[in-house]
């Protein structure tokens, strides 16, 4: 099994621009997730995703976010536009609905915002 | 709201040292308990999963314990070493998918 893929690894960006973050799912797996990390936060959960339906966007910090999933087997994570204070990594995870609820990560893409 | 606290914040300690890395949580409503470890500039790997029913998980020299009733887990390495070398994160879910993370142990295995 391939795991969680996430692209792109790194992103140098500019302030006011848009940054599009991607992510597939282990395959089989009906819920997404995406996460944000630094440092002073630690890792805060954004928004999920069951049966690519979104169920809770109440991480998401403001109206320039936005995530979408399309298919059981991809999802975006939209910034528009960047600023510096979103510069972090972006974890996306995803699960099998079943008796553990297990979390399986991606490899995260840092994001810097200049 | 939940919240999750994990002592201590970093840790040093001599290859071959058994170790216990704490985790609490506020709000003992909930549906499971999983360990991760965090490499410098990696994600997340998933280490130990334990149910609210469970009382604890082993996997090679890693153990977990869970005490829903007082609102803590605890991680315990055998025989650390310094491959073990990584950040240690606990996180809780409740009855929704979503898992409320800890801030993490540092952990520094020296040969």
């Amino acid at each position: 099994d391939a795991g969680v893929i996430q692209s792109p690894r790194h992103e140098v960006t500019e302030m006011g621009q848009e940054v599009t973050l991607r992510c597939k799912p282990i395959s089989g797996h009906n819920s997404l997730f995406w996460y944000r990390q630094t440092m002073m936060r630690g890792l805060e959960l954004l928004i999920y995703f069951n049966n690519n339906v979104p169920i809770d966007d109440s991480g998401m910090p403001e109206d320039r976010f936005s995530a979408k999933m399309p298919n059981a087997s991809f999802s975006t994570l939209k910034i528009q536009p960047s600023e510096p204070r979103d510069s972090a990594v972006y974890f996306c995870a995803s699960s099998r609905r079943t008796n553990s609820y297990e979390q399986y990560f991606g490899p995260g893409t840092r994001l810097t915002v200049t | 709201k939940q919240e999750v606290t994990q002592i201590p914040a970093a840790l040093s300690v001599p290859e071959g040292e058994n170790l216990v890395l704490n985790c609490s949580f506020t709000d003992s409503a909930i549906y499971n308990l999983q360990w991760f470890r965090q490499d410098p500039g990696k994600g997340l790997t998933s280490l130990l999963l334990i149910q609210s029913s469970q009382r604890e998980q082993t996997s090679g020299r890693l153990n977990a314990s869970l005490d829903k009733s007082s609102g803590r887990s605890t991680l315990y390495i055998a025989a650390s070493q310094p491959g073990d070398s990584a950040t240690y994160l606990c996180a809780v879910m409740g009855n929704t998918d979503k898992l409320i993370f800890g801030t993490g142990t540092r952990l520094q295995v020296f040969p």
